[in-house]
């Protein structure tokens, strides 16, 4: 069982541009939801989180969006650069286990 | 400081091996996870520890997949006779504690069942 979708599956933007990366989940017991960033052969690493009390975080160029009664939330990356190329994961966690979207990966052009 | 580390990196093995995956977590790490990525997919959970214990192997596919932490430290995930439907790349993370920390990933074990 899928319990959070991410869209799209791949985002080609224009450096400068702004990539929105969203995702969706079904269990309202999910108290924490972070963005994961991986680049090819590395593990992923902590881009930005959320708790649902809070409807947006931002963290440089980096925002999440959160909306409890819709179930979604998003990552807008502002200014998008060509090193922000990699996959992009949102995950949502229910006690300390942490249930991810499918990816996302980003290609920002030069 | 030093990050999580797996060893090994690689692993080709045959069809109905066994094969062990070694995690070392960050010092003073409490917390210790297990994933799996399949090709172009996300992960996949597979089971938590909190020292010792694992207070969640619900993710864990079939009784073929073991895992064990010894000393708070070091964990070792074991498939016993291996599919090709494991063939995956097999992460381990750490964090400070259970619940909302941050947790650290390594690098990964790629695994190929032949």
């Amino acid at each position: 069982q899928q319990q959070v979708k991410q869209s799209p599956q791949s985002l080609i933007v224009q450096k400068g541009g702004i990539s929105i990366i969203n995702c969706a989940y079904e269990n309202t017991a999910f108290d924490y939801f972070p963005w994961y960033q991986q680049f090819p052969g590395k593990g992923p690493a902590l881009l930005i989180a959320i708790r649902p009390d809070v409807s947006e975080k931002k963290e440089g160029r980096f925002t999440i969006s959160f909306n409890k009664s819709a179930k979604q939330f998003s990552l807008h990356i502002m200014d998008s650069q060509p090193g922000d190329s990699a996959t992009y994961f949102c995950a949502a966690e229910q006690g300390s286990r942490l249930t991810f979207g499918e990816g996302t990966q980003l290609t920002v052009n030069p | 400081g030093a990050g999580v580390s797996q060893s090994p990196s690689n692993k080709v093995t045959e069809k109905g091996k066994d094969v062990e995956l070694r995690c070392d977590p960050i010092s003073g790490h409490t917390a210790l996870y297990w994933y799996r990525q399949s090709l172009g997919q996300g992960l996949e959970f597979l089971i938590y520890f909190q020292g010792n214990s694992a207070p969640d192997k619900s993710g864990l596919p079939s009784d073929r997949f073991s895992a064990e932490r010894t000393g708070g430290s070091v964990s070792t995930l074991t498939i016993q006779r291996t599919q090709q439907e494991d063939s995956a790349v097999y992460l381990c993370a750490s964090s400070f504690r259970g619940g909302s920390y941050e947790q650290y990933f390594g690098p990964g074990t790629r695994l190929t069942v032949t």
